[in-house]
Parts: structure tokens; sequence; C-alpha cells
């Protein structure tokens, strides 16, 4: 069981939005920055988005983050088939005093 | 460009301990902003956080395992390594070094290595 709470599988049709939550709590996401990684099949993760929000460079601005209280969602618009990856929420934790990742969601591509 | 690269061995016994060596190349392990760490992924599941180092060695672990961690920096050859002991089937996983982002960024990865598997079977 992850700390972090991801639905397990999302999906959409090409040039459509779609969103992926990440549920945790006051010690993790109430308190700290959260990031996403996209990790592509048989690939290493990839850090997407960092503090809530931010692009590193090469990111295209159809990925999108946001955090609110203890939740934060990735969003991307205009999907594409090479969106098709699993994407981890991480963020800190004060009470483990350590990383702590999500479980993970399968983007599928329809 | 700074890349990172993973090695050691592929198979381990149970009961003993895994050795796993990143080396940073493109760029210096004493950069003052940086921590280095070690995450890992069983097969099929998610990612795992077992701990990073700063270049004077100062380290933190996750707690789950912190007994069982050693994480050791070496300068001189621009590297930085893992140990796990008693390892069981559990540890069976691909382990991945990465660039920690902890001074400004805690929980955030910037670069990683491609990951090695490393099996624990007798």
């Amino acid at each position: 069981q992850s700390v972090l709470t991801q639905p397990p599988s999302a999906s959409g049709t090409p040039g459509q939005r779609v969103t992926v939550s990440c549920s945790g709590s006051r010690s993790n996401i109430g308190t700290n920055t959260v990031h996403w990684y996209q990790q592509l099949p048989g690939t290493a993760p990839k850090l997407l988005i960092y503090i809530n929000s931010q692009r590193p460079s090469g990111v295209p601005d159809r990925f999108s983050g946001s955090k609110s209280g203890t939740s934060a969602s990735l969003a991307i618009s205009g999907l594409q088939s090479e969106d098709e990856a699993d994407y981890y929420c991480a963020a800190w934790d004060d009470s483990l005093n350590g990383v702590v990742f999500g479980g993970g969601t399968k983007l599928t591509v329809l | 460009q700074l890349q990172l690269h993973e090695s050691g061995p592929g198979l381990v016994k149970p009961s003993q301990t895994l050795s796993l060596t990143c080396n940073v190349s493109g760029g210096s392990i004493t950069s003052s902003s940086y921590y280095w760490g070690w995450i890992r992924q069983p097969p099929g599941k998610g990612l795992q956080w077992i701990g990073s180092i700063y270049y004077s060695g100062i380290t933190y672990y996750n707690p789950s395992l912190e007994s069982r961690v050693t994480i050791s920096v070496d300068t001189a050859k621009n590297q930085f390594s893992l140990k796990l002991s008693s390892v069981t089937a559990a540890d069976t996983a691909v382990y991945f070094c990465a660039r920690d982002l902890i001074l400004t960024a805690p929980a955030a990865f910037d670069y990683w290595g491609q990951g090695t598997l490393v099996t624990v079977s007798s």
C-alpha cells in the first residue's frame, strides 16, 4: 500500500485532456511540494513536473500540475499516443522522514 | 550532459549482500547543490526510494530499509554505491541511481540511470 494514492489506470483518446490524481495527507502533500514522473515502457522514470507545477526544460506545456490541500493533479492536454506510460507522484513525508511515491497510474491512449 | 550508470551483479543469493555502483559522468558528484540517490522498482510494481547521499558522506535512508542499507561515496572516482544486506526474494527489483534535488525540491530526482535488474535467487 503506497503512502500516496493514485488511480491504477486512466485512459483517453488522442487530443483529449486527461487528469491523474494523487491523494496524500498533511505530513506529505499537505506540507511539501509534489513532483510527477513519467515512465515509458522499459525505461527509467523521467521528471515531468516538479514543485507542484514547474516543468523541466524540454517538457511540453501540454503537461501541467497543480496542488490543493492534501491532493495534487497532473493534467495532460492534447493527448498523444506517445503519452502512453506510467505516471507517478512523489513527495517528502515529514512523519516518515523520507521520500514517498504514489502507486502509479497507467495511462492508455485509446 | 549529466549521465548516470549503474553496475553490479545481476544475481545475488538470499541472505547475501547486494552491491551496486553508480558512475556519474558529465558533471561532478561534489556539486554542493545535489544529493545522489537510489530508487528501486520490483518487477511490475511501483517505485521505492532507498536512500541518498551528499558528497561529504551525509546520508539519509528510507526508515523501512535503514537497518540493511549503506550508501557510500567515492569522490575521486565520481561514483556512489549501494549495499543492501540480508537480501530476500522481495529485494528483486530494477535498481536506479539518480540525482536528488533534496536541497531545493525534496523527492525530485532529475537525472536517472537506465536501471539494473538485480534478482535474488539461489
